[in-house]
């Protein structure tokens, strides 16, 4: 069965410092997804990325981050100079969207990584 | 309002019991909804999608109420396997736009 993969699984950085996670969706998905979880908190919402552009970001997803299809396969997330508050879980999703006449949200997550900044 | 409520929980459940969890929304233009399930530290899975005339699949019930905007998740005969956090999510635009999650409720089954 087809699934995204994410790495690194765990990612320790010092405040200031730039992280790029990345992630592998399904290879026919069009639609790509940054979604981030706090420690006991809800999943929230980053950013959606289709036809190599953003088409939604959410307040949280500030000037200090930015995403990128850098080829065919990957799918990145950098934090230019991570915070305390950055510590969080980040999972990256995809989905094959097959349009309005037959909608088709299912959105498949990947593992996640665990960023934890010092 | 939150944009997608539910009873945090937790909800200890004997295995074999029937256990029933609600979620409310707040935007009426939403459009597609879901459950989907998070074991501790890992990624969310889609356990179903919730349809107006309400769903089945195998021992879970969904069911919708737009009128009320209220979701809910029945599950029937729990299985210790069932323990996990059961997450409400809803999507408000047409579209393959952002899921809005729900915080979450925790169930654990008990032998």
């Amino acid at each position: 069965e087809p699934e995204v993969t994410q790495t690194p699984s765990h990612q320790v950085t010092q405040m200031g410092q730039e992280v790029i996670l990345r992630c592998v969706p399904i290879s026919n998905h069009l639609y790509f997804y940054w979604y981030r979880q706090i420690l006991g908190q809800k999943v929230e919402f980053l950013v959606s990325f289709y036809n190599n552009e953003i088409s939604e970001k959410s307040e949280i997803f500030d000037d200090q981050f930015s995403v990128e299809r850098p080829d065919g396969s990957n799918f990145t997330l950098k934090i230019r100079s991570t915070k305390l508050e950055d510590s969080a879980m980040y999972f990256c999703a995809s989905s094959e969207f097959e349009g309005l006449a037959g909608t088709n949200y299912e959105q498949y997550f990947g593992p996640g990584t665990r960023l934890t900044v010092t | 309002r939150k944009e997608v409520e539910q009873d945090p929980g937790p909800f200890n459940v004997p295995e074999g019991a029937t256990v029933a969890f609600n979620c409310t929304y707040s935007n009426s233009a939403s459009q597609s909804f879901f459950w989907y399930r998070q074991d501790c530290r890992k990624e969310p899975k889609l356990l179903m999608s919730v349809y107006s005339s309400g769903n089945e699949d195998g021992r879970f019930t969904a069911q919708l109420n737009r009128a009320s905007q209220y979701i809910s998740l029945l599950i029937r005969d729990s299985k210790l396997s069932d323990s996990a956090t059961y997450l409400c999510v809803v999507v408000s635009n047409f579209g393959n736009e952002k899921l809005t999650f729900g915080t979450g409720t925790r169930l654990t089954i008990i032998p």
